[in-house]
């Protein structure tokens, strides 16, 4: 069964701090990863597709790193923000149409 | 901006009884997908649909669940027989291209089954 792991469960940072979270999947039959936030009463909105190892990429504050040799996928949010609140999640995909979803982060700042 | 719709937004139905729930992907993606999540649990994988076919199905999607593109528009997601372990919130998720693609996401049904 292929699993998709997310560290830390939970976050709360102050305003302004930066932070990182761990997304780690298996290193086999990779296809994508996916980035989501997704904040209370809301769907989730996808932040980023990566599918090549070494790969970064950035939206504004928020930007990912990727490695698929050794199954893991960096998130970092720069200089913390309120409305940076959600729960943040990462999903692995396995064939052109397959994800599986992570349990996610739940990311809360503190003004 | 273009945005996936889901009808209803609840739905509460008895144990045993067929639901159907709706979905009307954005007008252009062609991959469709439903989701579900259990309270407190991950989001999963359910199926995704391309070309009026199944093209991926998890094992949770057995022969209770069925998903059909009825008309041009709408993605539909039938249980036949609800069980308890049915009460969730279930997600619609569409795409342009296939897994490479960003997957814009529904608001959710809530399904509660008594």
């Amino acid at each position: 069964i292929l699993n998709v792991e997310q560290s830390p469960q939970s976050l709360h940072v102050q305003e302004g701090d930066s932070t990182n979270f761990t997304c780690s999947f298996p290193s086999s039959n990779f296809y994508a990863l996916h980035w989501y936030r997704w904040e209370t009463a809301k769907s989730p909105e996808a932040l980023f597709v990566m599918t090549l190892n070494g790969d970064e990429k950035k939206k504004g504050r928020i930007s990912a790193t990727l490695n698929t040799k050794e199954g893991y996928s960096y998130l970092y949010i720069k200089g913390s923000q309120p409305e940076d609140s959600a729960t943040y999640l990462c999903a692995f995909g396995t064939s052109y149409d397959k994800v599986i979803f992570g349990p996610g982060t739940s990311l809360s700042v503190i003004p | 901006e273009p945005e996936v719709t889901q009808t209803p937004s609840h739905q509460v139905t008895q144990m045993g009884q067929e639901v159907i729930l709706r979905c009307v992907p954005i007008s252009n993606h062609l991959y469709f997908y439903w989701y579900r999540q259990i309270l407190g649990q991950k989001v999963e994988f359910l199926v995704s649909f391309y070309n009026n076919e199944i093209s991926e199905k998890s094992e949770i999607f057995d022969d209770q669940f069925s998903v059909e593109r009825p008309d041009g528009s709408n993605f539909t997601l039938k249980i036949r027989s609800t069980k308890l372990e049915d009460s969730a919130m279930y997600f619609c998720a569409s795409s342009e291209g296939g897994g490479l693609d960003t997957q814009y996401f529904g608001p959710g049904t809530r399904l509660t089954v008594l």
